[in-house]
């Protein structure tokens, strides 16, 4: 079965604070695609990382980082010194499925 | 923008109605994908098709359909509407199967 879990349903930080969200999934293909996306208040569903389950090399991006451990089946993501604007639902994906974690609600506040 | 387009944007029907909903792929994408976001199921996949055969299905009810046309567009029909199918339905496309998919922007049911 394919599952993915973010056991964190909801996170508040000040501004600048980091942040780390967690990804947690379950598969049995030995190929496999992670995915994480943010939806904002406004509501669309923005892309924002894919990692092939073959290539374990961390990630960073700008203020974003992304730490991908197959031995844990983890995929979190951390955002540092977040601001106001990080604020929206990120939701981690597990691909050869179409399974979408259950979302983790950021409130980033001033 | 990611480039994919749905219309409407919202759609407030009664139950018992039929409503269709449409999406423009990205340029060069082959293929759509639909879900539906409600409150309490999450993000449910319902269908991929590519190139204009129906590749994959997830929990999509009998009462609602999809094609993909000649022109790669897609529609997802849904029927017999319920007060449970009122959520945001999203279409997403990507060049092949296991690319990335990109959102639309989603269009938002009220079923009343």
């Amino acid at each position: 079965a394919q599952k993915v879990t973010q056991a964190q349903t909801e996170i508040s930080v000040v501004e600048k604070e980091d942040v780390t969200l967690d990804c947690v999934y379950e598969t049995r293909d030995t190929t496999y695609y992670l995915f994480w996306y943010k939806q904002p208040p406004s509501g669309e569903l923005v892309f924002l990382i894919r990692r092939n389950s073959f290539d374990e090399q961390n990630e960073i991006s700008g203020r974003y980082s992304w730490n991908f451990q197959k031995s844990t089946s983890s995929f979190n993501f951390t955002i540092t010194a977040s601001q106001v604007v990080d604020s929206a639902v990120y939701f981690c994906a597990l691909r050869l499925s179409f399974v979408f974690g259950p979302g983790t609600r950021l409130s980033v506040l001033p | 923008d990611s480039g994919v387009t749905q219309t409407p944007k919202h759609l407030i029907t009664a139950t018992g109605q039929r409503v269709t909903l449409r999406c423009s792929p990205r340029s060069g994408d082959l293929s759509v994908y639909w879900y539906q976001q409600s409150l309490d199921q999450g993000l449910q996949f319902l269908i991929q098709y590519y190139n204009g055969e129906e590749r994959a299905k997830g929990n999509i009810l009998e009462r609602f359909s999809a094609q993909q046309f000649p022109d790669l567009h897609s529609e997802l029909n849904l029927s017999s509407l319920e007060l449970g199918d009122s959520a945001l339905y999203f279409c997403a496309s990507s060049v092949q199967g296991v690319d990335t998919q990109y959102f639309g922007p989603g269009t938002r049911l009220t079923v009343l």
